[in-house]
């Protein structure tokens, strides 16, 4: 079964505004929470990362915002560029074995 | 160079076909990932590996196998190739821990036809 669910499936942002994607985990045991940001024609890549012991971490224009009791983890994208327009996904894992990931959202972000 | 290098990086192959997709890493890492990714459904776990001599089944591990030759590459086969096999396989490394994340290679689109 999808152990991260992921939504939406589909965003559109204007230029400038602020792109949110949220993912939600049943299992407590996972301890490592990423978003990778893939390209077409691209592997994915990964674009930030958070462990439970922080509720939020911040890198440039990207941030995860980490609520540990709801079980669920946020990628807010600040000031969206056209530029950020790609697929996202976030994932999770129990130390360092495989990573689970959630079904993607495809971003667009119009000029 | 790539640090995680996939060939071929397309393929078109016949229903029953024996098909190979092959995997290098130089990034020195233990561990070793064979992902599918399908439009609308993720990235889904085929097999991994921790070491040369472990190899563990993911949740679609069905009607595939794979190799871990060295530490450094990671082979994942079709024995039979069949249409819903078509998709983009994806490579990943990542270190002991994983807490670095996992690195992607550029990925192997197959068709099967």
């Amino acid at each position: 079964q999808q152990q991260v669910k992921q939504s939406p499936q589909s965003l559109i942002v204007q230029k400038g505004g602020i792109s949110i994607i949220n993912c939600a985990y049943e299992n407590t045991a996972f301890d490592y929470f990423p978003w990778y940001q893939q390209f077409p024609g691209k592997g994915p890549a990964l674009l930030i990362a958070i462990r439970p012991d922080v509720s939020e971490k911040k890198e440039g224009r990207f941030t995860i915002s980490f609520n540990k009791s709801a079980k669920q983890f946020s990628l807010h994208i600040m000031d969206s560029q056209p530029g950020d327009s790609a697929t996202y996904f976030c994932a999770a894992s129990n130390s360092g074995y495989a990573l689970n990931f959630g079904k993607g959202t495809s971003l667009l972000v119009t000029p | 160079d790539a640090d995680v290098t996939q060939t071929p990086r397309n393929r078109i192959t016949k229903t029953g076909k024996r098909i190979m997709l092959e995997c290098s890493q130089t990034k020195g890492h233990d561990r070793m990932y064979w992902y599918r990714q399908d439009p609308g459904l993720g990235l889904r776990l085929i097999y991994y590996s921790f070491d040369v001599k472990d190899i563990n089944k993911g949740e679609i591990s069905d009607g595939y196998s794979v190799s871990r030759q060295a530490q450094a590459k990671f082979s994942l086969s079709l024995e039979s190739a069949i249409p819903n096999q078509t998709a983009l396989y994806f490579c990943a490394t990542s270190d002991f821990s994983g807490g670095v994340g996992a690195f992607f290679g550029q990925g192997t689109r197959l068709t099967v036809v």
